[in-house]
């Protein structure tokens, strides 16, 4: 079975500050897709960015970015000019690109809770 | 559009009762599935759905029912709710391809004492 894995339970960083959130994940497939979800304050679990195994090229969305190395199963979140809005929980996720029964399912890491300070 | 919603916000129940989170989609997705999310634990899923008639359990389905009779509904039945069930349930769907994202409800978070 697949797992996720963030190794960074909390982060903080300066407002305008870049910072990275870290995502290492288990998996004996070739094609996947991985995702990046916040989660505020507010509960509500909102899509950051996402990514293709078999595309080379990183995401991005906006002052988000990711640096996916496929060989090392990494999957790093990069926010550049953080925001104080910015200041979430942080989950990384991975989902097969199998059709077989039961490969639908979205597997989470537990989490990296960012701050940003002003 | 409404998106995914999921009734009721907040429960307090008591250790031994019953009761049904309800999830409601109106955006015609195929997957629909229930996770729970825990202090330290990240979203684990309990129970999902590829389509109508078509449910499967997850990591941590024990204590939990679902059934999916139409497209659009998704509930979660707590059988005989236990302390350990004291947690945060959200609701979430898709469309079968598997770039798609999930969309998730608002949660539900539950007291169990």
């Amino acid at each position: 079975a697949q797992t996720v894995t963030q190794s960074q339970p909390e982060m903080s960083v300066q407002e305008a500050e870049t910072v990275t959130l870290s995502c290492t994940y288990d998996t004996s497939e070739s094609d996947y897709y991985l995702f990046w979800y916040k989660q505020p304050p507010s509960r509500q679990m909102i899509l950051v960015i996402r990514q293709e195994a078999y595309k080379q090229q990183n995401a991005t969305e906006n002052r988000f970015s990711v640096n996916f190395q496929k060989a090392a199963k990494s999957f790093s979140l990069k926010i550049s000019d953080s925001q104080l809005g910015d200041a979430a929980m942080y989950f990384c996720a991975y989902r097969s690109s199998l059709t077989q029964g039961g490969s639908e399912k979205l597997v989470f890491g537990k989490g990296t809770k960012l701050t940003v300070n002003p | 559009n409404a998106g995914v919603t999921q009734t009721p916000k907040f429960q307090v129940l008591k250790t031994g009762q019953s009761m049904t989170l309800q999830c409601a989609q109106d955006m015609n997705h195929e997957y629909m599935s229930w996770y729970r999310q825990d202090p330290g634990m990240g979203l684990r899923l309990i129970h999902y759905s590829v389509g109508a008639g078509i449910t499967d359990q997850g990591e941590v389905p024990n204590g939990y029912n679902v059934s999916r009779s139409t497209t659009e509904d998704f509930p979660l039945r707590l059988l005989s709710a236990a302390p350990s069930q004291t947690s945060v349930y959200f609701c979430a769907s898709s469309y079968s391809s598997r770039t798609s994202p999930l969309h998730f409800g608002n949660g539900t978070r539950l007291t169990v004492t």
